[in-house]
């Protein structure tokens, strides 16, 4: 199995420039995680999916955010307009909701993360 | 507010030594108790503790959880360089299995 995949390991672009992170989940996995990792605030969930369906997206930062999930296999998060304060690591994960198996669901499964400077 | 809570934040070992990370939690619907390791990547997982007082062993590492007193403790025997990393302790909750990430604590292995 490849695990998940991210895209690009990472950028560096500048202030204002439009952002697109791209997720490929775990094949056979039903829910999607995006994280944001920086030195301050530790991990952070943004969003995530469950059946392609966003579920939860308290955690995102402001409307400069979005998230897709299109099809199973496939997750963008865009930032739009950037700014220097966005500069983190932000790390897809996936699993696995079973129903009827509560307690087997909740390891997710990361992918390498992608390192966002914004200048 | 939901929170986990790590100690210590960093911790200096030699090669051989034993090191015990703790984590604390406080969890409303608390589910499952999640073991990270974080190198220079992604967090890989190594254990998920649902049972109070069950150890779950992998090799030199094992884990613990204590639902009495809302912690877990992670102990390595015999340290390597290997171990250094950030080690995450992650509490879900709720019937989504929403994650709680603690800061981590930092782990450095000396030679």
């Amino acid at each position: 199995d490849a695990g998940v995949i991210q895209s690009p390991r990472h950028e560096v672009t500048e202030m204002g420039q439009e952002v697109t992170l791209r997720c490929k989940p775990i094949s056979g996995h039903n829910s999607l995680f995006w994280y944001r990792q920086t030195m301050m605030r530790g991990l952070e969930l943004l969003i995530y999916f469950n059946n392609n369906v966003p579920i939860d997206d308290s955690g995102m930062p402001e409307d400069r955010f979005s998230a897709k999930m299109p099809n199973a296999s496939f997750s963008t998060l865009k930032i739009q307009p950037s700014e220097p304060r966005d500069s983190a690591v932000y790390f897809c994960a996936s699993s696995l909701k079973a129903r009827g198996l509560a307690t087997s669901t909740d390891t997710q499964y990361f992918g390498p993360g992608t390192r966002l400077t914004v200048l | 507010e939901d929170k986990v809570v790590q100690s210590p934040l960093s911790l200096v070992v030699h090669e051989g030594d034993t090191v015990t990370l703790n984590c604390s939690y406080e969890v409303t619907n608390f589910r499952s108790l999640l073991w990270y390791k974080q190198e220079k990547k992604a967090p890989t997982f190594l254990f998920m503790l649902t049972s109070s007082g069950i150890e779950k062993k992998s090799g030199r590492l094992s884990s613990i959880l204590d639902k009495k007193e809302l912690s877990s403790i992670l102990n390595i025997t015999a340290t390597q360089t290997g171990d250094s990393a950030i080690y995450l302790c992650v509490a879900t909750r709720g019937s989504q299995g929403n994650l709680i990430f603690g800061k981590g604590t930092k782990l450095s292995v000396k030679p």
